[in-house]
């Protein structure tokens, strides 16, 4: 059964403290992984699409890393916007499959 | 671009009653999947529609139906509305050839 699992489910950080966000899954046939941030009460917003073990990309303060039994979510000198809970997803057969999500605080 | 849009914002509802949620995808796109947001959880799938069929469903019962317009919009429609519906419901577009999925910003269901 395809499943995702993130971890931590909360992190508290300072400003400037840099972290790394996990999410570990099991697919049959990964098509894609996907990181969204989202806002309370709002949809998700996409980040990063990453297909094969290996693959990186960046985007600001954030880089998405990918094997094939997990990502990372490396989040360098955060600011306190860079607060919003992160979901990763993954693509098996058509459906996207998320995890519960880690919900970043980042304090002044 | 307009990217995907989503109507109602909220909705107030109760026991019993009927609902029907509307969505736009993002310009471009012909293929719309609907997620259920419980709160503190992530997204479940619901269904996806493609070529005005419903191409994949998740586990959901049948009081949860959907419809694509030949203009790719669709509409969520749920029966017999439980407490337990009462959650974030969320469109997301994406085109046929392509994976990632792009989401509206929600609509917020409650059932009293």
């Amino acid at each position: 059964e395809d499943q995702v699992t993130q971890s931590p489910e909360a992190l508290r950080l300072q400003e400037g403290e840099s972290s790394s966000l996990n999410c570990s899954y099991t697919v049959s046939g990964l098509r894609g992984l996907f990181w969204y941030r989202q806002d309370p009460g709002k949809g998700p917003e996409f980040l990063f699409t990453l297909y094969s073990a290996g693959e990186e990309k960046e985007k600001e303060r954030l880089k998405a890393t990918l094997t094939k039994k997990e990502s990372f979510l490396h989040i360098t000198a955060p600011k306190p916007e860079d607060s919003a809970t992160y979901l990763c997803a993954v693509q098996g057969e058509g459906k996207l499959i998320f995890g519960q999500g880690t919900e970043l605080s980042v304090k002044p | 671009d307009a990217g995907v849009t989503q109507s109602p914002t909220h909705l107030i509802k109760t026991r019993g009653q009927q609902v029907t949620l509307r969505c736009s995808p993002k310009s471009g796109h012909d293929t719309v999947s609907w997620y259920q947001q419980a709160l503190g959880q992530g997204p479940q799938f619901i269904f996806q529609y493609y070529e005005e069929e419903e191409r994949q469903r998740g586990n959901f019962p049948d009081r949860f139906s959907g419809h694509q317009f030949p203009n790719y919009s669709s509409e969520l429609n749920v029966n017999a509305l439980l407490l337990g519906d009462s959650a974030l419901y969320l469109c997301a577009s994406s085109s046929s050839g392509g994976a990632t999925e792009f989401f509206g910003p929600g609509t917020r269901l409650t059932v009293l």
